[in-house]
């Protein structure tokens, strides 16, 4: 079935990059996306990638797909006390519907 | 401004009692979601919508029932047959648009917690 895998956690240090991992099953996917959650808040759509696509660039944000490899990453170049939040990987499936990793807690150390 | 809102941000509940949680989007959106986050274990989905007067049961809906009579609306209600309901509910919503890159929309969220 379709899943999504990434690393519970991840500390960095303020000013240095943090770059966040996920693994994915489902071949067919089409696109892939990095939602980011506050504490006590809902999830909000940082960026997406489409499935043709091998590198996307936002600001501070670089996404890398390896499609042949299944593997999706999320840079946070020059990351920052307010980047600290959990990090979602998530892929939309072959029925449309989009799955959701288990989540990544970035912790900045002074 | 379009958005997505959830009330109320906290609940607390009785052993025993039914509580409804408030879904409500002005996005025109076809899709409604409702998911549980509970620490370490991600989004389950326990229902979700794609019309009005029909939806689906997630990977959890056990303990748990909807109803979507109007396209804005999704309320989720925990009944007292869900045993351990105390967590973090998000709801969430979305175009029905294949192949487009659209993802979803989330509410800020409403912790319930069984006192």
């Amino acid at each position: 079935g379709e899943d999504v895998e990434q690393s519970l956690f991840l500390s960095v240090r303020e000013g240095d990059s943090s770059v966040i991992n996920c693994t994915y099953t489902d071949s067919s996917s089409t696109y892939l996306y990095w939602y980011k959650q506050e504490p006590g808040a809902g999830l909000q759509l940082l960026t997406y990638i489409f499935s043709n696509m091998d590198m996307k660039q936002d600001q501070r944000l670089t996404v890398l797909l390896n499609k042949k490899d299944k593997h999706l990453s999320l840079r946070i170049a020059d990351t920052q006390t307010g980047d600290s939040a959990i990090y979602f990987c998530a892929e939309r499936g072959r029925d449309d519907k989009i799955i959701f990793g288990k989540g990544t807690r970035l912790h900045i150390l002074p | 401004d379009g958005g997505i809102t959830q009330s109320p941000k906290y609940l607390f509940r009785k052993e025993g009692q039914n509580v409804t949680l408030s879904c409500e989007q002005n996005l025109n959106h076809d899709a409604m979601y409702w998911y549980r986050q509970d620490p370490g274990q991600g989004l389950r989905l326990i229902y979700y919508s794609q019309i009005v007067n029909d939806f689906q049961k997630g990977d959890i809906a056990e303990g748990y029932s909807v109803s979507r009579e109007k396209k804005e609306s999704f309320p989720l209600t925990v009944t007292s047959a869900q045993k351990n309901p105390t967590a973090f509910y998000l709801c969430a919503s979305s175009m029905v648009a294949r192949g487009t890159g659209l993802g979803y929309t989330f509410g800020s969220g409403t912790r319930l917690t069984v006192v």
